[in-house]
């Protein structure tokens, strides 16, 4: 069974640019969360779709978006990139219910 | 608003030594889950084990256990053991019941493992 698919890897893009991230989730899984990890402010919860639908947002600015498909991939968008967007962007997918959230390997994005 | 401490920074151990990890949290939900993460130096956080607000039985699970008190709101995780391989950051994590999969994590635990 397939884990976690985050395209690209790694990013590089400059200041004020948009850049999109997308994640493919476990198959059968239709919960799909996004976070932010960085060394000064840890791993933080961005958002989480569930069924198309936006079920959960963190408190990060109107330049981050998301969205998501009805084959539950999910794509996350960052529009008008500031240095303080760099950051490893993990995606994690889960069933509904009590269940853990497996994450993939994560976006390193560097904004120069 | 929930959260979770994880007062150890980093850890070093020599092989074989057991390792024992912190976590404190606070929530005000009495249906929650706890989870322990590991991150290698790939990036990919990876899962190892759950429990849940209303089982507070403490379980061994080949070289890991662990301890869930909610009277202290604690939820330590021991590796047995230590080996090289167990070198990275882990992480601990609260869901609440009503927050769908929204995770909250600690600061992490950096353990190094020396042979």
């Amino acid at each position: 069974k397939a884990g976690v698919t985050q395209t690209p890897r790694y990013l590089i893009k400059t200041r004020g640019q948009q850049v999109t991230l997308s994640c493919s989730p476990i198959s059968g899984h239709r919960s799909v969360s996004w976070y932010q990890q960085t060394p000064g402010q840890g791993l933080q919860f961005l958002f989480e779709y569930f069924s198309e639908t936006q079920r959960n947002k963190g408190n990060f600015p109107g330049r981050f978006s998301g969205r998501q498909f009805s084959n539950s991939r999910s794509e996350m968008n960052v529009s008008t990139l500031e240095l303080g967007d760099s950051a490893l962007y993990l995606c994690a997918s889960s069933l509904p219910g009590q269940s853990e959230a497996f994450f993939g390997q994560g976006t390193r994005l560097t904004v120069v | 608003a929930q959260k979770v401490t994880q007062a150890q920074t980093e850890i070093s151990v020599v092989e074989k030594e057991d390792v024992t990890l912190d976590c404190v949290y606070e929530t005000r939900d009495t249906t929650y889950y706890l989870f322990w993460y590991k991150q290698p130096p790939s990036g990919e956080l990876v899962f190892l084990i759950r429990r849940n607000s209303f089982d507070e039985q403490n379980e061994i699970s080949g070289r890991y256990s662990w301890n869930f008190q909610k009277s202290t709101s604690s939820f330590n995780f021991t590796i047995t053991a230590s080996q090289v391989v167990d070198s990275a950051v882990y992480f601990c994590a609260l869901r609440e019941g009503a927050a769908g999969n929204k995770l909250t994590f600690g600061g992490g635990t950096r353990v190094l493992v020396k042979p």
